[in-house]
């Protein structure tokens, strides 16, 4: 069964406290890997896109990476700003509109 | 950001009536998706439209209907709502899917929180 999974389920950081986020996914083939940016009362915000393993994408304090088993989403040195709920989503190869969505991660960084 | 508006953004109603959401897309995006929002799960699909008059239904499409007239406008539907509906509701376009992987990338509206009482 396709399945994601987000660890931790929250985490708490001091301000400049860099960690990462993980996401561990089982899918048939994987078309795609995505992570999103939810603050509270708004829409998942578009951060990334991953095609395949071993590709990096950078924006600002946040990096995402991905392996064939798992994403990781490195953030360096947060500012309370980056107090978020951080959402991964895969796509698989085989089924025509199949978004499979984990619960998140909420961070929560301190100053 | 992509050109993505849901009415109402909030909504409380009673069991029984019917609701209608509405989502509307300035983007001209092929693809439209109704999702749901609950604490403990990930977001579930519930409807998906894949050009118009052209929609499947998702994994929780159980009371719900939806209708796609216009490129641009994906409606959803509660034709008799119940408490198990009061969700968050979220709408996502892509740009297409089955072509360049790129085109498979969602963006979401920001949501009606729905109460049915």
């Amino acid at each position: 069964e396709d399945q994601v999974t987000q660890s931790p389920e929250a985490l708490r950081l001091q301000e400049g406290e860099s960690s990462s986020l993980n996401c561990s996914y089982t899918v048939s083939g994987l078309r795609g890997l995505f992570w999103y940016r939810q603050d509270p009362g708004k829409g998942p915000e578009f951060l990334f896109t991953l095609y395949s393993a071993g590709e990096e994408k950078e924006k600002e304090r946040l990096k995402a990476t991905l392996t064939k088993k798992e994403s990781f989403l490195h953030i360096t040195a947060p500012k309370p700003e980056d107090s978020a709920t951080y959402l991964c989503a895969v796509r698989a190869t085989s089924g025509t509109y199949k978004y499979i969505f984990g619960t998140g991660t909420r961070l929560k960084v301190l100053a | 950001d992509a050109g993505i508006t849901q009415s109402p953004r909030h909504k409380v109603t009673e069991t029984g009536t019917p609701v209608t959401l509405r989502c509307h897309q300035t983007e001209n995006h092929r693809y439209m998706y109704w999702y749901r929002q609950d604490p403990g799960h990930g977001l579930r699909l519930i409807h998906y439209s894949y050009g118009v008059k052209d929609t499947d239904k998702g994994e929780v499409s159980d009371g719900y209907s939806v209708s796609r007239s216009k490129t641009e406008d994906f409606l959803l539907t509660l034709e008799s709502a119940t408490s198990s509906q009061t969700s968050v509701y979220f709408c996502a376009i892509s740009e297409g899917i089955g072509g360049k992987a790129s085109t498979d990338t969602q963006y979401f509206g920001p949501g009606t929180r729905l109460t049915v009482l």
